[in-house]
């Protein structure tokens, strides 16, 4: 059974970069066709789609949050990250990784990381 | 890109149906056949119910159904029951991006 979950700080300093891992167990995260997303939900709002990362080729990413994002992956560790850099309050939230089928839906989801940004 | 516009709230009575809408554009909802739908309990991470604007994943109840005309999708849920109380999202595949819409409540009468 496919299991994704997050990790990484859940506090994090204004201006500073966020950074959070997802690691994939029972499959792999360079399987063809799979991408592998970002989601983030501040409290108590809707789902944002952060952006979708392939093991080849560049990611697809919101261009709301514009250079801000990087995403990438680790094949090797069967991992990817997230990393959002010059966090403000509004990057409170629930970050969540899940499975992006050619970036049709997400059917793997993982229980989420709550991060918060504050001094 | 703008978020697909759903209801805030629906509510519905056990053994009724509910309808919730998602509206989008020509750029999304419109274009492609690639709706998801998403059914997501309280500090819970969503649950996908329905892809591809029709199909059900093997699990999810047939009380669930999706449909599409123009550029609103649909999703229906038949049999009201108070367990499927929720918050549901819809989402669509959009080129080079995908959004989610904003959510609507569905509570039980």
């Amino acid at each position: 059974q496919l299991q994704l979950q997050e990790s990484g700080p859940g506090l994090v300093k204004p201006s500073e970069t966020l950074s959070l891992t997802c690691t994939v167990s029972g499959g792999y995260v360079s399987s063809s066709s799979i991408y592998w997303g970002w989601i983030r939900q501040p409290p108590g709002k809707g789902l944002e789609w952060i952006g979708s990362v392939y093991y080849s080729g560049s990611p697809y990413q919101n261009p709301s949050l514009g250079s801000r994002v990087t995403i990438s992956m680790d094949t090797s560790k069967n991992q990817f990250f997230l990393r959002l850099t010059s966090v403000t309050a509004a990057d409170t939230a629930m970050y969540y990784c899940a499975r992006h089928p050619n970036r049709y839906f997400f059917d793997y989801w993982g229980q989420g990381a709550l991060v918060a940004v504050s001094s | 890109q703008s978020a697909l516009t759903q209801p805030a709230s629906v509510s519905g009575s056990p053994g009724q149906s509910i309808t919730i809408s998602c509206t989008g554009t020509n750029n999304d909802v419109g274009r492609y056949n690639l709706v998801s739908w998403y059914q997501q309990h309280p500090g819970k991470a969503p649950k996908l119910i329905i892809s591809e604007v029709t199909k059900r994943p093997s699990g999810v109840s047939n009380r669930f159904s999706g449909s599409k005309s123009g550029n609103t999708a649909s999703l229906t849920i038949s049999g009201f029951l108070a367990e499927d109380e929720a918050d549901y999202y819809c989402c669509s595949y959009a080129g080079r991006t995908t959004v989610f819409g904003g959510g609507t409540k569905v509570t039980v009468l």
